[in-house]
């Protein structure tokens, strides 16, 4: 069974601390990794990696992608309170359109 | 429409009530999917529409939860029966043909609450 596994479940931190949430996944038929935002109720989209070791980039987030340990990590730097969220990752799978989420990671920001 | 719209933002009913539960998909995307996600879970897939014919429904619990997407374009969600272990919120997305594994755009999603 697919499955997608992410660490710390909860994680609180300062503004301004930099953080790395993890996920691990076992997928059958890997076709990429991707990364959500989620605020309220929409999920919004931040990354989608199918390559191993080349960083994506956007602001102060970055993900890397280690398809050899089914590992990608998400870094966020110099944390702001707008960071607060809960942050999901999914994987893809070749020939098939349904992406296997983790549980999420609540990430809070204090002040 | 610029993104995709779900209707209504809540709902509460009693157990035992049918409910429908609408998404209105960006305009031109021809891959619709409905996701449930529980309190404190990520995302569960339900159900994988092409155009109008469901391509993929193996996420659905049981039968009592039925999709439709008869012209291709807005999609309903429907359940009878309700039980207090569907309270959830219902998430749709869609996305271009065949594009699923490169991610979607989400709906802000109906909050079921079966009381």
């Amino acid at each position: 069974e697919d499955k997608v596994v992410q660490s710390p479940l909860s994680l609180v931190v300062h503004e301004g601390d930099t953080v790395t949430l993890n996920c691990s996944y076992e997928v059958t038929n890997f076709r990429s990794l991707l990364w959500y935002k989620q605020e309220k109720k929409a999920p919004t989209f931040l990354f989608m990696l199918t390559s191993s070791g080349i960083e994506k980039k956007s602001g102060r987030l970055s993900s890397i992608l280690d398809k050899k340990e089914l590992f990608s990590i998400l870094n966020i730097t110099a944390t702001q309170t707008g960071d607060s969220a809960i942050y999901l990752c999914a994987g893809g799978i070749q020939g098939a359109q349904k992406l296997v989420f983790g549980q999420g990671t609540r990430l809070t920001i204090n002040p | 429409g610029a993104g995709v719209s779900q209707t209504p933002s809540n709902k509460v009913t009693e157990k035992g009530k049918y409910v429908e539960l609408r998404c209105d998909p960006i305009s031109g995307h021809t891959a619709l999917y409905w996701y449930r996600q529980s309190l404190g879970q990520g995302p569960e897939f339900l159900i994988y529409f092409q155009g109008t014919g469901a391509a993929d429904d193996s996420g659905l619990p049981n039968d009592r939860f039925f999709a439709v997407r008869p012209e291709g374009s807005v999609s309903t969600l429907k359940i009878q029966r309700t039980e207090r272990g569907d309270s959830a919120v219902y998430l749709c997305a869609s996305s271009l043909s065949g594009q699923g594994a490169y991610g979607y755009t989400f709906g802000s999603g109906t909050r079921l609450t079966v009381v």
